[in-house]
């Protein structure tokens, strides 16, 4: 099956600071999706972005399909940023399901 | 956005006994729901995929008669953990795939957290 791994495996920044999150997958995929997790469970759905780049306000995101990779960039990190940031693919020719990363835990420090 | 709602969010049972969590898309119509299990530092771990009308296709080393999965409707999908035990507490996260207009983004619960004492 597709294997989905994801670096750093931990992470603090001071507030204000830049990251770039990192995801590898071994497989042709169509979906791919960053998700962050809040620290009651909760999965926020950040993109969805198989392919191309898209930006949502601090957030922004960069898959290269062709060489499997995604990157999550944070700029001017804030401590509610704070969380486990996931990066899941699939395949829906396979049904759909997705495959999840081990996770990226990010803490911000005031 | 569309939305997808599990209820209970949190849950403790006792063990042996049977608990049921319910996952339901509720501005959409899903035929096909995903169920995953979280460990605490861990990764969600997909359980099984749910097709309305149809069985449930358990992933590699998931008991299929522990845990029930019921899709009945286009909006609902039950997860019934039997007879649990401890080792069986845990984050439980249904997600449910759109159709048409929806278009093709995974859209996941809130999540049940499961107790079993």
């Amino acid at each position: 099956g597709i294997q989905v791994e994801q670096s750093p495996p931990d992470l603090i920044l001071q507030e204000g600071a830049n990251s770039t999150l990192r995801c590898n997958f071994s497989d042709s995929v169509n979906n791919l999706q960053w998700f962050h997790q809040n620290p009651w469970g909760q999965l926020i759905n950040l993109f969805y972005i198989p392919s191309g780049t898209k930006q949502n306000g601090r957030l922004s995101a960069t898959t290269v399909a062709t060489e499997r990779y995604s990157l999550l960039y944070i700029s001017s990190s804030q401590t509610t940023d704070s969380g486990v940031y996931f990066c899941a693919v699939g395949d829906y020719n396979q049904g759909g399901k997705l495959i999840f990363g081990q996770g990226t835990e990010l803490s911000v420090k005031p | 956005g569309a939305v997808v709602s599990q209820h209970p969010s949190r849950v403790i049972c006792k063990s042996g006994t049977s608990v049921k969590i319910e996952c339901r898309s509720l501005d959409f119509q899903a035929t096909t729901m995903f169920w995953y299990r979280q460990f605490p530092k861990q990764s969600l771990m997909l359980m099984a995929t749910s097709n309305e009308g149809s069985k449930a296709t358990y992933e590699q080393g998931v008991e299929k008669d522990k845990f029930l999965i019921n899709h009945a409707s286009l909006t609902l999908s039950t997860l019934t953990v039997t007879s649990a035990h401890p080792e069986d507490s845990s984050f439980y996260i249904c997600s449910a795939r759109g159709q048409g207009v929806i278009g093709n983004t995974i859209y996941f619960g809130e999540g049940s957290w499961l107790t079993v004492v």
